[in-house]
């Protein structure tokens, strides 16, 4: 099945930008997706990108898709101590058959001190 | 909308008990999730169903867990008998997909259910 890797952790200053990376194996996934999941709640959609764009920029979001090397990343610029949560890097497998199955990784726990 | 509705937010009981986790999707979702999240597993995606039928069960552990969805406004997962090592985070999630829609499948998330098997 689909496997998607990213790191556990990552710690930033208060203000700094913070880039959490994932890879992923499907070639053939249409769309890719970043989830956040602050304490105690379920996942919430943060952003998307479809597979044939290289950016997608949203306020402090930037994500940046490298699809020849099956390689996503979540910039948040100016990042603020409520951006602390994890962060889950996710791909959908092949519509037609999957149904909308999305493929999540382990998350990144993000902690920003300030 | 009120978005996808899980009870209880939290159980405990002992081993051995049996355990119904419930989830009311959004309105109008054809697409229902159940996910297990634990520290060492991580997200584990257990079964899926599209427009009421069970699409995918291959992540459900082993017998004792059971999944139903009757209709489209309503599914339970249940655990019998329980066991400690079922202690964990239930979310469901639901969105709506078809084979033809070629649209982002947006999933949104229940609050969870965390059970404590003793």
């Amino acid at each position: 099945g689909e496997d998607v890797e990213q790191s556990l952790f990552l710690s930033v200053r208060e203000g700094d930008s913070s880039v959490i990376n994932c890879t992923y194996t499907d070639s053939s996934s249409t769309y890719l997706y970043w989830y956040k999941q602050e304490p105690g709640a379920g996942l919430q959609l943060l952003t998307y990108i479809f597979s044939n764009m290289d950016m997608k920029q949203d306020q402090r979001l930037t994500v940046l898709l490298n699809k020849k090397d099956k390689h996503l990343s979540l910039r948040i610029a100016d990042t603020q101590t409520g951006d602390s949560a994890i962060y889950f890097c996710a791909e959908e497998g092949e519509r037609g058959s999957t149904l909308g199955r999305l493929y999540f990784g382990r998350g990144t726990q993000l902690t920003v001190w300030p | 909308d009120a978005g996808v509705i899980q009870s209880p937010r939290h159980e405990v009981t002992e081993m051995g008990q049996e355990v119904t986790l419930r989830c009311k999707p959004i309105s109008g979702h054809n697409s229902l999730f159940w996910y297990r999240q634990t520290m060492m597993r991580g997200l584990e995606l257990l079964i899926y169903f599209n427009n009421n039928v069970p699409i995918d069960d291959s992540g459900m552990p082993e017998d004792r867990f059971s999944a139903k969805m009757p209709n489209a406004s309503f599914s339970t997962l249940k655990i019998q008998p329980s066991e400690p090592r079922d202690s964990a985070v239930y979310f469901c999630a639901s969105s709506r997909v078809d084979r033809s829609s070629t649209g982002a499948n947006v999933l949104t998330f229940g609050a969870g259910s965390r059970l404590t098997v003793l």
